[in-house]
């Protein structure tokens, strides 16, 4: 079965420096998608960023990318010049494309920016 | 871009009577939605999948007799939580993967459900 794991429940970070976020995944399949989602209090979920398994280059998205070490499975979100607006809810997600494209998600790191 | 959108975005209920969420893809159709229940503090948890045209698959532990899908056509999709309890209050947000060639799926707004 297909496992996230987000081992910090929550980060602080000082605006303008540079965090990074932890996520792990176990599955046995070769091919899935791997997605990082900000979740502000308001809830709506908010896409970050995309990986791809077969994908080469680590995936950046402006102040965002994604740190991807196949062999360690791990995907980690480093975020650079952190915002006060970056405060939230960050979960990575796992796509299962044998099962329809459902996302798997992980716990959820909680970050907080200080000014 | 792709919206996904869900009403109501709250509802209060009483205790036994049930609630009917509703989740519409707006620009672009979604054979395939998917259920999820965030309880505060914690991720999002799976629920079911919605199929249009067939039925749900409901994750192991979720009671299919008590969140009812219906998934009537392309764009939209109901979750309706029968005879609520205070435990089924939740945050319940759907979402539809895009199949216009992009990867990421869309998320509904969310319906925030307390019941009394």
């Amino acid at each position: 079965a297909q496992k996230i794991t987000q081992t910090q429940p929550g980060m602080f970070v000082q605006e303008k420096e540079a965090v990074t976020l932890d996520c792990t995944y176990d599955t046995s399949d070769q091919s899935y998608g791997l997605f990082w989602y900000k979740q502000p209090s308001s809830g709506e979920m908010i896409f970050l960023i995309y990986q791809g398994s077969y994908d080469e280059q680590n995936a950046t998205e402006g102040r965002y990318s994604l740190n991807f070490q196949k062999a360690r499975k791990s995907a980690n979100l480093v975020i650079s010049a952190s915002q006060l607006g970056d405060s939230a809810m960050y979960f990575c997600a796992m796509r299962d494309y044998n099962q329809g494209g459902k996302l798997i998600f992980g716990q959820g790191t909680e970050l907080s920016v200080k000014p | 871009g792709a919206v996904v959108s869900q009403h109501p975005s709250r509802v209060i209920c009483k205790s036994g009577t049930s609630v009917k969420i509703e989740c519409r893809s707006l620009d672009f159709q979604a054979t395939t939605m998917f259920w999820y229940r965030q309880f505060p503090k914690q991720s999002l948890m799976l629920m079911a999948t919605s199929n249009e045209g067939s039925k749900a698959t409901y994750e192991q532990g979720v009671e299919k007799d008590k969140f009812l899908i219906n998934h009537a056509s392309l764009t939209l999709s109901t979750l309706t939580v029968t005879s609520a309890h205070p435990e089924d209050s939740s945050f319940y947000i759907c979402s539809a993967p895009y199949a216009g060639g992009r990867y990421e799926q869309y998320f509904g707004p969310g319906t925030r459900l307390t019941v009394t």
